[in-house]
């Protein structure tokens, strides 16, 4: 079983919806947690981080669900530029830091 | 403007041949870190640094080298002894080992 796990889609929505994506993850003793966009053949950029609280950045969610040990975000009002993968990474003290582990990707494809 | 730099974009490798990706970042960055990429699956970290020279070896270190006698420079050999080198190869920094990770726009390699 893979540590961190998303849909790989692709989700294909039109302009203005809603959308949202989960990830699971298996270490309970995972830290922190962050969401990363990736445009295709680019580099991963950090979109936000994940706290307990749950947080907001505009159209952008993200909560965290300690207990059933998943993430979401949720992507609202969706435009066109918003197409792209989305990476759901956690981090767990590892070798003495707190080593990241990539999700491989949610595609979010916004159309017309 | 500060960043990090990787090169070349795009690099091809003939059997048998050791070559060299470069990563250069001018953020008085600690830590930096070598991923791979490769399609359908998660970043997997190859090698981490937390301060200069000092490295680690990530998950998957076999077939690749790395030195870190400079803080702004991380460069990463891909040796004759990787024999699945095809990849996107991702170098990121991050301020300290435990703060979010930024990504260079990543290095391309095939074989011929």
């Amino acid at each position: 079983r893979k540590e961190v796990e998303q849909d790989p889609g692709p989700f294909n929505v039109p302009e203005g919806a809603t959308v949202a994506f989960n990830c699971t993850y298996s270490n309970s003793a995972s830290q922190s947690f962050f969401w990363y966009r990736q445009d295709c053949r680019k580099e991963p950029k950090l979109l936000m981080s994940v706290y307990s609280s749950g947080n907001e950045d505009g159209r952008f969610t993200a909560q965290l669900n300690r207990a059933s040990q998943y993430i979401s975000l949720l992507i609202r009002d969706s435009k066109l530029s918003d197409s792209a993968t989305y990476l759901c990474v956690v981090s767990h003290f590892s070798g003495g830091y707190n080593k990241l582990i990539f999700g491989a990707g949610t595609r979010l494809a916004v159309h017309p | 403007d500060g960043g990090i730099t990787q090169s070349p974009k795009y690099l091809f490798r003939k059997e048998g041949q050791n070559v060299t990706l470069s990563c250069e970042q001018n953020l008085n960055h600690d830590a930096m870190y070598w991923y791979r990429q490769d399609p359908g699956q998660g970043l997997r970290l190859i090698y981490y640094s937390q301060i200069v020279n000092d490295f680690q070896k990530g998950d998957i270190a076999e077939g690749y080298s790395v030195s870190r006698e400079k803080k702004e420079s991380f460069p990463l050999t891909v040796t004759s002894a990787q024999k699945n080198p095809t990849a996107f190869y991702l170098c990121a920094s991050s301020r300290d080992i435990n703060q979010p990770q930024h990504f260079g726009d990543g290095t391309r390699l095939s074989i011929l």
